[in-house]
């Protein structure tokens, strides 16, 4: 089945212990892109990745980096955690990022809380 | 500035009858796409329609019409026929091309539908 996986689902943590959340797709997407939700906000882009090795800043990325050393994962990571990273976190994938007509796949959700 | 507005916060409807979920935008762009997606309580994201700015013809899949109209820069949701389903929270969102040659989503706030038995 293509799908786009995150891991964990759920996540309780607390301030400053690092933590990965990890994003695989099977459908050998090109493009992958990390997104927060908040009450109010919709969905703001984190960081996306254009291809292996290729990342760039979205538009809410102070607090986190990721890395796409192979072409399925995107894994996001938080060095550092804080409260105001309490969210919903989503991880998205599409075939091209060339064209506005490419649909974007999002993963399941991760439901992150920052003590 | 590029940005999606969504004016209502939650709509009621009752099963088997019609809701319109508003959607306008905002771009300077001619070439954009406009993506709504659903949320049900469970959190997932599904993708339900997609309408091209050049596309003539009002997209439509299944129950889910996108109801575009260019000029007052609106794309609306229609949903026919509700079911209990349905209740989930609903996001437009418009694609665009950056000047980095990147494609980039923007989402409004959401509607959370609820469709009463």
């Amino acid at each position: 089945e293509a799908q786009v996986t995150q891991n964990p689902r759920y996540l309780i943590t607390v301030t400053g212990k690092k933590l990965t959340v990890t994003c695989s797709q099977n459908m050998n997407h090109e493009y992958m892109s990390w997104y927060r939700q908040d009450p109010g906000l919709g969905l703001r882009q984190i960081y996306y990745s254009m291809n292996v090795e290729v990342t760039d800043k979205g538009d809410v990325p102070e607090g986190y980096k990721v890395s796409r050393k192979e072409k399925r994962n995107f894994p996001l990571i938080l060095e550092s955690p804080s409260p105001n990273q309490t969210s919903l976190y989503f991880c998205a994938s599409s075939l091209s990022f060339l064209r506005h007509q490419e649909t974007q796949y999002f993963g399941p959700g991760t439901r992150l809380l920052v003590l | 500035a590029q940005k999606i507005t969504q004016t209502q916060p939650g709509m009621f409807v009752q099963e088997k009858e019609a809701v319109t979920l508003d959607c306008t935008y905002d771009t300077s762009d001619q070439s954009y796409g406009l993506f709504w997606y659903k949320q049900p309580s469970s959190g997932e994201m599904i993708f339900l329609i997609y309408q091209g700015s050049y596309d003539e013809q009002n997209a439509t899949e299944g129950r889910y019409s996108l109801n575009f109209q260019k000029a007052r820069k609106s794309a609306n949701l229609v949903i026919s026929a509700s079911q209990l389903g349905d209740s989930a929270m609903y996001f437009c969102a418009m694609s665009l091309v950056m000047n980095t040659g990147f494609q980039k989503l923007v989402f409004g706030t959401g509607t959370r539908l609820l469709v009463s038995p």
